[in-house]
């Protein structure tokens, strides 16, 4: 079953812009994590953000986090040709003693336009 | 330090064969867990494995099975293909929470 719902599904911008996808999910969690993914190939680590924390910065990448809303959302600034990919949001939650079972949501695809 | 490497690539396979995909994580870590992902189900987990046990377990049938050895690399086996099981396998190692994907074993079943 899904956890992480990404919001929205595609979005299409010009070089330049900032993009921002939301990701919602239903249960408590233990970190929420976004990754991006290039048609069809490996995911690639993007930002990891735990429970009591409520925004993160890497570069271009500002996350922030809502667990009373049980939200997520992603922030790439300054847009680049290269930033077109498929963007994910993943939960972890505890469970067999590890934190490290992941509950992938469908995706946002990131298109960014020269 | 080398990424997670994941042999072979591509595969192709009739239904009822079985098959077996191996997965390298990066040294030192010691959590390997595997994904699959279909157009239609997303990316969804199989399984996790930790210091050569199975710690969870995604919803999928028993036909998918895993191992981990002592060295930290991994294998996923299918038995009894069927055409479902046409997807993109991908393995992923951690040693504090973030995990690391490899390139993925691309199968396909016909």
């Amino acid at each position: 079953s899904q956890q992480g719902e990404e919001d929205p599904q595609a979005l299409s911008i010009q070089e330049g812009e900032n993009a921002t996808m939301n990701c919602s999910y239903k249960t408590s969690i233990n970190n929420l994590q976004w990754y991006r993914q290039n048609s069809g190939r490996g995911l690639v680590h993007l930002i990891l953000i735990r429970s009591n924390e409520r925004e993160k910065h890497s570069g271009r990448l500002r996350v922030t986090l809502d667990t009373s809303k049980k939200s997520s959302s992603l922030l790439i600034t300054a847009s680049r040709a290269a930033d077109t990919a498929s963007y994910f949001c993943a939960t972890a939650v505890n469970s067999g003693g590890s934190n490290y079972k992941l509950t992938f949501g469908k995706g946002t695809l990131l298109t960014v336009n020269p | 330090k080398a990424g997670v490497t994941q042999t072979p690539r591509y595969l192709i396979k009739t239904r009822g064969q079985q098959v077996t995909l191996s997965c390298s994580p990066i040294s030192g870590h010691r959590s390997v867990s595997w994904y699959q992902q279909t157009p239609g189900q997303g990316l969804q987990f199989l399984f996790e494995y930790f210091s050569e046990t199975q710690r969870n377990k995604g919803n999928f049938p028993g036909r998918f099975s895993g191992r981990q050895f002592s060295n930290s690399r991994s294998e996923m086996n299918v038995s009894t293909l069927e055409l479902g099981d046409s997807a993109l396998y991908l393995c992923a190692s951690s040693l504090s929470g973030e995990q690391f994907f490899g390139p993925g074993t691309r199968l396909t079943v016909l």
